[in-house]
């Protein structure tokens, strides 16, 4: 199947500083990308869609300029947690599909990123 | 938005038992629902996904069943094995919106040798 690249897979930053976490699409164009937020022993939590060459779309709650996303090419989407706190510690996930339109094909998930900010 | 819930939360089966997770949805405007296997630290892994113009779908152990209808979909697996123990997710979505999940809150499943 296409592969979904996260990059870092941990990541440790202290309090009030930020982070940038890579989703890439290997092996196929992704014009759309999706940034999930997982919190321990609970559900994915869709944050936004990440559009190539677009600005983001947010899920109602979620703070776009806490939450700073970039698509700047087909195959590369960045979040960035700014000012990072305590709260903001979470396992971070992204998704791309291969297809658009109809009856889509299967979604691959990076491997996620665990952020945690002391 | 779309709400998806699913139940149980947790799950326990003898090795050889059958196990059933149900997921119900609230957009009538969803057509495609995936299930998705996560172990502890990695990622969703696809298992069996089912559109809205069948009502089945079967992969060997697994299977899957929607109601357009009453708006849910359920996850059957047979003759379970100790390496089906993980959290299983159901999601659904619409085809206007890429494979935007809205996922269910997830299902441990146990699978006691």
């Amino acid at each position: 199947g296409a592969v979904v690249s996260q990059h870092p897979s941990r990541v440790i930053c202290k309090s009030g500083t930020s982070v940038k976490i890579e989703c890439r699409s290997l092996d196929f164009q992704a014009t759309t990308m999706f940034w999930y937020r997982q919190f321990p022993k609970q559900s994915l939590m869709l944050m936004a869609t990440s559009n190539e060459g677009s600005k983001a779309t947010y899920e109602q709650g979620v703070e776009k300029d806490k939450f700073l996303i970039n698509h700047a090419s087909l195959t590369l989407s960045t979040l960035t947690v700014t000012s990072a706190h305590p709260e903001d510690s979470s396992f971070y996930i992204c998704s791309a599909t291969t297809g658009q339109g109809a009856w889509n094909t299967e979604a691959f998930f990076g491997q996620g990123t665990r952020l945690t900010v002391v | 938005g779309e709400n998806v819930e699913q139940h149980p939360s947790t799950l326990s089966v003898q090795e050889g038992d059958s196990a059933v997770i149900k997921c119900t949805y609230s957009d009538s405007a969803s057509n495609y629902f995936p299930w998705y296997k996560q172990e502890l630290g990695k990622r969703p892994q696809l298992i069996i996904d089912i559109r809205s113009n069948v009502g089945e779908k079967k992969d060997q152990r697994i299977a899957v069943t929607l109601n357009k209808t009453a708006k849910h979909f359920s996850l059957h697996i047979t003759e379970t094995q100790p390496e089906d123990s993980a959290v299983y997710f159901c999601a659904a979505s619409t085809s206007y919106n890429f494979n935007k999940f809205y996922f269910g809150s997830g299902t441990k499943l146990n699978v006691k040798p």
